[in-house]
């Protein structure tokens, strides 16, 4: 499957930023602003942040910012906290009416 | 407030079909721009979208899938059903039922059912 490319893990302090990248192709992410951003603790199902590239999903605290330049779609967490350690999965529409998932990036606060 | 549920077997063998109800509340498939859509993630693994099926029975499939997979509106207006045949050991996963809204291209899942895990295994 042609998932969207986003790094396996990144790591920040309490307090600091970071930011998780999403890369496709011009056909999916570069092609339109259908970026989508969730977030998934162990065990549990995945929880919409961010839609059409940067709005905020209800209740989602606008620490999290979704942009995009180019093919490549980001999430920025700033003002991490504990409880924001979990996985992190883009999606966009991949043409031909299909969604494209990327393959998860792991937050760790340190 | 929306909620959706997953039900279904909970292990089936391999060439076997997989049957799963996606049963919901707080928005009904009967009603204008609504949408079900399933996700399913293998233990360890990332998220793969599968399929949607909205209110006016618009189907929409992944391309990357070489299993036959059929999403359909269930017996009432507030559940959805998918079917995938021929099921294979890789097709063990949670399956997630979600909803969404209609808005052409552009898809995302704002409600999440807390997913049923399925093993495929003689």
């Amino acid at each position: 499957q042609a998932a969207l490319t986003q790094p396996r893990s990144v790591s920040g302090s309490p307090g600091q930023s970071v930011t998780i990248s999403c890369t496709g192709t011009g056909r999916d992410v570069g092609g339109y602003n259908y970026v989508s951003w969730y977030q998934q603790h162990p065990g549990t199902a995945p929880k919409l942040l961010i839609y059409d590239v940067s709005k905020w999903a209800s209740g989602v605290p606008d620490r999290f910012a979704g942009s995009k330049s180019g093919i490549t779609a980001s999430l920025t967490i700033s003002g991490l906290q504990p409880e924001d350690e979990a996985e992190y999965y883009c999606a966009s529409y991949g043409g031909t009416y299909s969604l494209v998932f990327g393959g998860g990036t792991k937050l760790t606060v340190l | 407030q929306i909620t959706l549920k997953e039900s279904g077997p909970t292990l089936v063998k391999p060439t076997e079909t997989l049957t799963l109800t996606c049963s919901f509340s707080g928005f009904s498939l009967a009603t204008l721009n609504m949408g079900v859509g399933w996700v399913r993630q293998p233990p360890g693994k990332a998220l793969e979208w599968l399929g949607i099926i909205y209110w006016d029975d618009d189907q929409r499939y992944s391309p990357f899938l070489n299993r036959g997979l059929t999403i359909t509106k269930g017996a009432s207006e507030n559940q959805a059903v998918l079917t995938m045949t021929n099921l294979d050991p890789l097709d063990t996963a949670t399956y997630y039922c979600a909803h969404t809204t209609y808005s052409g291209y552009d898809v995302f899942f704002d409600y999440w059912g807390q997913g049923t895990l399925v093993t495929v295994s003689s």
